[in-house]
């Protein structure tokens, strides 16, 4: 089966812990991304990478941290330093050139 | 700046009635336009798209339709089932020179359907 999973389902950490959630991919698609969504909210981008080794930010970086160091992987880390790191988080795949992305069910990270 | 809005945050059907759900954007230079679908603790899923040369486009039950003269883009779903209920999303790809988000989907807020039985 192909498709984008992401572990676990729910995270729980004390405030002032990083935290790394983790996004896998066997869809071979060249471009990840990682999304917030709050309750009742859209997805806001985080980050993204179009090829492995290289990433950008998107609208809020800010307080995370990413790396591609293979193509099937894009784990994000949320640091100490995101102000209000409880939200639900999303990956999402793309093929090299195709706007269609494809999501993972998702994280809800829970900072108390 | 850009933005993609819903109109109505919530939609309530009837089981068998057609739903419609709306979306203004603002940037006029986009091309492309998606929705998705994100059922309650789950990632959102594909449902369909339209690039800006069509005004149409139809798939199993449900057809977009982008009228680009006002900015809009609806979802039309036909005959409503209970497991049309979730939240929808529609998203355009961003301008090459808006911030973060270029040459990426920008979301909207979503539109909640309840289907009643």
């Amino acid at each position: 089966d192909g498709g984008i999973t992401q572990s676990p389902k729910y995270l729980f950490r004390k405030e002032g812990q990083n935290v790394t959630l983790s996004c896998e991919q066997n869809l071979n698609h060249d471009a990840m991304y990682w999304y917030r969504q709050d309750p009742g909210q859209g997805l806001r981008l985080i980050y993204y990478s179009q090829i492995v080794n290289d990433f950008q930010k998107g609208d809020i970086a800010e307080g995370y941290s990413v790396s591609r160091e293979k193509k099937e992987s894009f784990p994000l880390t949320v640091t100490s330093a995101q102000k209000n790191p409880t939200a639900f988080y999303l990956c999402a795949s793309s093929a090299l050139g195709g706007h269609e992305q494809y999501f993972g069910p998702g994280t809800r990270l829970t900072v108390t | 700046g850009e933005s993609v809005g819903l109109h109505l945050p919530t939609l309530s059907v009837q089981e068998g009635d057609n739903s419609i759900i709306n979306c203004a954007y603002s940037n006029s230079a986009s091309d492309y336009f998606i929705w998705y679908k994100q059922e309650s603790g789950k990632g959102p899923q594909f449902i369909i798209d339209i690039r800006s040369n069509m005004d149409k486009r139809q798939g199993q039950r449900v057809t977009v339709l982008l009228n680009k003269t006002v900015k809009h883009l609806s979802l039309q779903i036909a005959a409503t089932q209970p497991g049309d209920s979730a939240v929808y999303f529609c998203a355009e790809l961003g301008a090459m020179n808006y911030g973060g988000s270029q040459g990426n989907l920008i979301f909207g807020k979503g539109t909640k359907l309840s289907v009643k039985p």
